[in-house]
């Protein structure tokens, strides 16, 4: 069984630009979430998708949004890019988000801004 | 989400049991005990969760405290693979809360 995809692994951007990752859940999986990692604030909830809608969402500015498509894919963009939005984006899907299902997650896709 | 506590690093020799603490006082009725684990250049991975009772699994056990204050991961023999930062997580089990919320871990490190 295929696991959770991400793309690209690695990117490099510079300040002002725009970024957009993607995401593939397991199949049959209906809930994505989206989580920022770095050094000085660890791993942190930015936002859930199930079924096409934003469940969820975490205490980030505006400039980072997402969405998610009818077979679950999901895309998280980042806008106006800024020094400290380098970090390693990971995305984690479930089966339908119950607060009891595992979480499963893609080894992530690394972002640098220079 | 209430909040848990683990030592910031352990270590373990190869072979040997390893006892993850993690101590969750303000636990709710409702929170399940969750543990991730995430390996060097890798994203978190499930390990194992639980409500009251023990349980295990092909990777772990998971003990909880009768009074559901404090749980213990257990590693029957640790590999040097097992060396990661582990993550206690509590989650609501009511229905759309999906989110986890990691802490700082315990980074575990296995010698030989």
């Amino acid at each position: 069984k295929a696991g959770v995809t991400q793309t690209p692994r690695y990117l490099i951007k510079t300040r002002g630009q725009q970024v957009t990752l993607s995401c593939s859940p397991i199949s049959g999986h209906r809930s994505v979430s989206w989580y920022q990692q770095t050094p000085g604030q660890g791993l942190q909830f930015l936002f859930e998708y199930f079924s096409e809608t934003q469940r969820n969402k975490g205490n980030f500015p505006g400039r980072f949004s997402g969405r998610q498509f009818s077979n679950s894919r999901s895309e998280m963009n980042v806008s106006t890019l800024e020094l400290g939005d380098s970090a390693l984006y990971l995305c984690a899907s479930s089966l339908g988000g119950i607060g009891n299902q595992p979480q499963h997650f893609g080894d992530g896709t690394r972002l640098s801004i220079l | 989400d209430a909040k848990t506590t683990q030592p910031n690093s352990m270590e373990s020799n190869e072979e040997e049991p390893v006892h993850l603490p993690c101590n969750h006082s303000t636990i709710s009725g409702t929170d399940y005990i969750h543990w991730y684990r995430q390996l060097p250049s890798q994203g978190p991975e499930y390990v194992i969760h639980g409500l009251t009772s023990n349980v295990n699994n092909r990777m772990a056990s998971l003990a909880i405290a009768e009074d559901r204050k404090s749980s213990t991961l257990i590693l029957h023999r640790a590999t040097l693979r097992d060396a990661a930062v582990y993550y206690c997580i509590l989650r609501e089990n009511t229905g759309t809360a999906s989110k986890l919320t990691f802490g700082t871990g315990t980074r575990l490190q296995v010698t030989l």
